[in-house]
């Protein structure tokens, strides 16, 4: 079984601080994805890495992939209270199914 | 992307009763899975819904327990029979338009069962 372990678990900061989410895993995978989910709806996807060391930046989220493709991590800069949400990375498997992380549950204050 | 409608959005259920999810997409789409979220947790997948077959479930998870259906390539529903207070949770539609793609998800059924 494929297992992602995210850290940290639980996360709340101030408005305008910097964090990183991370998304480890001892098995390699072919893509990873990251979702944002608030309370209430689905995961939306953020953001997809296919290649090893590939970096992407989506706003103020950067996304970078590990070189060996079992590893992620999310940083947010400048946070805002609308980043609050909880965050999924999710590795792509066999047959089109994923594999989810633990999640990482962010609060920003005003 | 796919636009998902899953209902009902939430229910309260008694011990012993049976609910039926309904997800509804719209659009035709390759693959659509069942998964089971607790609040602010991880998503633990139930299902992959097969269009004109029988489910194929993971480990964990029967048949019996949570009948699937999926009649065409934009529908599927869900059962969760014979509940207890342990099947409390979220349940969530999703899908993919192949295997390499990405997932998009319902809104997802809160459920609460006393």
């Amino acid at each position: 079984t494929q297992l992602l372990e995210q850290s940290p678990q639980f996360l709340s900061i101030q408005e305008g601080e910097n964090l990183t989410v991370y998304c480890n895993s001892s098995s390699v995978f072919s893509s990873l994805q990251w979702y944002r989910q608030e309370p209430g709806e689905g995961p939306v996807l953020l953001v997809t890495v296919v290649t090893g060391g590939e970096v992407k930046k989506l706003k103020r989220l950067t996304f970078q992939f590990g070189d060996a493709r079992k590893d992620s991590s999310l940083h947010i800069t400048a946070a805002q209270p609308g980043d609050t949400g909880l965050y999924l990375c999710a590795g792509a498997g066999n047959a089109g199914k994923s594999t989810f992380g633990d999640g990482t549950t962010l609060t920003v204050k005003p | 992307s796919a636009v998902i409608s899953q209902k009902p959005s939430r229910d309260i259920c008694q011990r012993g009763t049976s609910l039926t999810i309904q997800c509804q997409v719209d659009s035709q789409v390759t693959m659509m899975f069942w998964y089971r979220q607790q609040p602010g947790q991880s998503l633990t997948l139930i299902a992959t819904a097969n269009q004109g077959s029988e489910a194929t479930y993971e480990s964990g998870f029967v048949i019996d327990k949570f009948p699937i259906s999926r009649p065409n390539l934009t529908f599927s529903t869900l059962t969760v029979s014979n509940m207890s207070p342990e099947d409390s949770s979220i349940y969530l539609c999703s899908v993919a338009t192949s295997r390499d793609s990405p997932l998009h998800f319902g809104n997802g059924t809160r459920l609460t069962v006393t």
